[in-house]
């Protein structure tokens, strides 16, 4: 257990689906991130949360919708997804959001599958 | 653009030492970062080197040379708990990560 808790582990949804995956944190950091991470390439930096204003949104498609309703949860609402999302969505959180030494801990990820 | 080069996989067997190297070109450099991710589970934070040099945790060291974008990290004594895909990643002048996609390690006994 990282502290950084990630639900549900597997999720597999069709492309009129709506779903959500959710993060929570029981570390007393005040930033919160979400990362696509796909086979053999690097992780992909999605949303950032800092206190619990979005800070960075790095050109993600609007089928994608975080949501931080406190600073120790985190959601990815999902809808009309393509199969090229499918991927292992990974949740993290740090100290602060910037900082040299700012160390992230993630959670295991939720694996999606898209059909 | 800004890049980080690391090998896709290597193998190395049980207690032997191996060395995955990591190359960079960013905007700026504020802190270099390994990452171990076992299959199925979290990234876990290895290390971390701002400052050129070398760097010793137990059975694993990181080294940086910032003239040269380059860091590796080395494992001694590996173990098969070791089998694992190894992260690197730099933060730039903005202090956004930069990722590299990632070693697979694979240790055969």
């Amino acid at each position: 257990e990282t502290g950084v808790t990630q639900t549900p582990r597997h999720l597999v949804m069709g492309m009129t689906n709506k779903k959500s995956l959710k993060c929570e944190q029981h570390l007393g950091h005040n930033a919160m991130y979400w990362y696509k991470q796909s086979a053999k390439k690097p992780l992909e930096l999605m949303f950032v949360y800092s206190l619990e204003e979005r800070v960075e949104n790095n050109s993600v498609p609007s089928r994608f919708s975080p949501e931080c309703p406190n600073s120790s949860h985190l959601f990815l609402h999902l809808h009309t997804l393509q199969p090229e999302d499918s991927a292992l969505y990974l949740c993290a959180s740090s100290p602060s959001d910037s900082s040299g030494a700012n160390v992230l801990t993630f959670g295991a990820g939720s694996r999606l599958t898209v059909l | 653009g800004q890049n980080i080069d690391q090998p896709t996989e290597m193998t190395a067997t049980e207690g032997a030492i191996v060395q995955i190297n990591c190359t960079y070109q960013t905007s700026g450099f504020n802190g270099l970062f390994w990452y171990q991710q076992h299959a199925g589970e979290a990234p876990t934070f290895l290390s971390y080197n701002v400052l050129d040099g070398l760097e010793e945790k137990g059975r694993f060291s990181s080294f940086l040379s910032r003239s040269k974008g380059y860091s590796y990290l080395l494992l001694k004594e590996l173990q098969m708990k070791d089998s694992a895909s190894y992260l690197c990643a730099v933060k730039d002048s903005n202090y956004q990560l930069i990722w590299g996609a990632g070693t697979k390690l694979i240790i055969k006994p």
